[in-house]
């Protein structure tokens, strides 16, 4: 069983571009979680969604920041206008159903904005 | 999410056991003690995770103290794979929230 896989493993933007992380949950997961590393610090909590719906973004910034999980497909966090402040590491997590305790993440995207 | 608090660093000596505290001193009945760790460049990883009785898995123990305030994350037997950043956080009963990363115990383990 595959694990949570995250693509692309690095990528370097220059400010004012998009960004765009893609995130393919474990077979059979359907909660997805999307975390932020700034150099040096610890993760933070950005959004929560489950299939087609936004759970919980109460930790995503209001502006620039979205994110999806469609019906089909991976699930997409996108930064628009891109600033060096977003330059981090970006970790997707998965878990099968809302009472499943365990997280189980992927091996992040660095994104570095020149 | 109630607060936890963690060494910054701890060090210890390959094949002996390891015993890393949290204070959790306001915990509430419904909270749930999880440990995640992170290799260096790597996603965290999940380690274990208790309510109120003592668990054991095959990556290691948690003891979690009467009241609740307190517990330690125990390996048993330290190797250099387990040089990581260890982060003990609360989470609510029902699970399905996102979680909250304090600083965490970075461990060094000396050959």
């Amino acid at each position: 069983n595959a694990g949570v896989m995250q693509n692309p493993r690095h990528l370097v933007r220059r400010r004012g571009q998009e960004a765009r992380l893609r995130c393919s949950p474990m077979k059979g997961h359907s909660h997805v979680y999307w975390y932020r590393q700034l150099p040096e610090e610890g993760l933070k909590f950005m959004v929560y969604l489950q299939k087609e719906n936004i759970i919980d973004e109460s930790g995503m910034p209001k502006e620039r920041f979205s994110a999806e999980f469609p019906k089909e497909g991976p699930s997409i966090l996108r930064i628009q206008q891109v600033v060096r402040g977003d330059s981090a590491a970006y970790f997707c997590a998965s878990s099968p159903t809302r009472d499943v305790y365990e997280q189980y993440f992927g091996p992040g995207t660095r994104l570095t904005v020149t | 999410d109630a607060k936890t608090t963690q060494p910054n660093s701890m060090e210890s000596n390959e094949e002996e056991p390891v015993h890393l505290p949290c204070n959790h001193s306001t915990i509430s009945g419904t909270d749930y003690i999880h440990w995640y760790r992170q290799l260096p460049s790597q996603g965290p990883e999940y380690v274990i995770h208790g309510l109120t009785s003592n668990v054991n898995n095959r990556m290691a123990s948690l003891a979690i103290a009467e009241d609740r305030k307190s517990s330690t994350l125990i390996l048993h037997r330290a190797t250099l794979r387990d040089a990581a950043v260890y982060y003990c956080i609360l989470r609510s009963g029902g699970g399905a929230d996102g979680l909250t990363f304090g600083k965490g115990t970075h461990l060094i383990i000396q050959p």
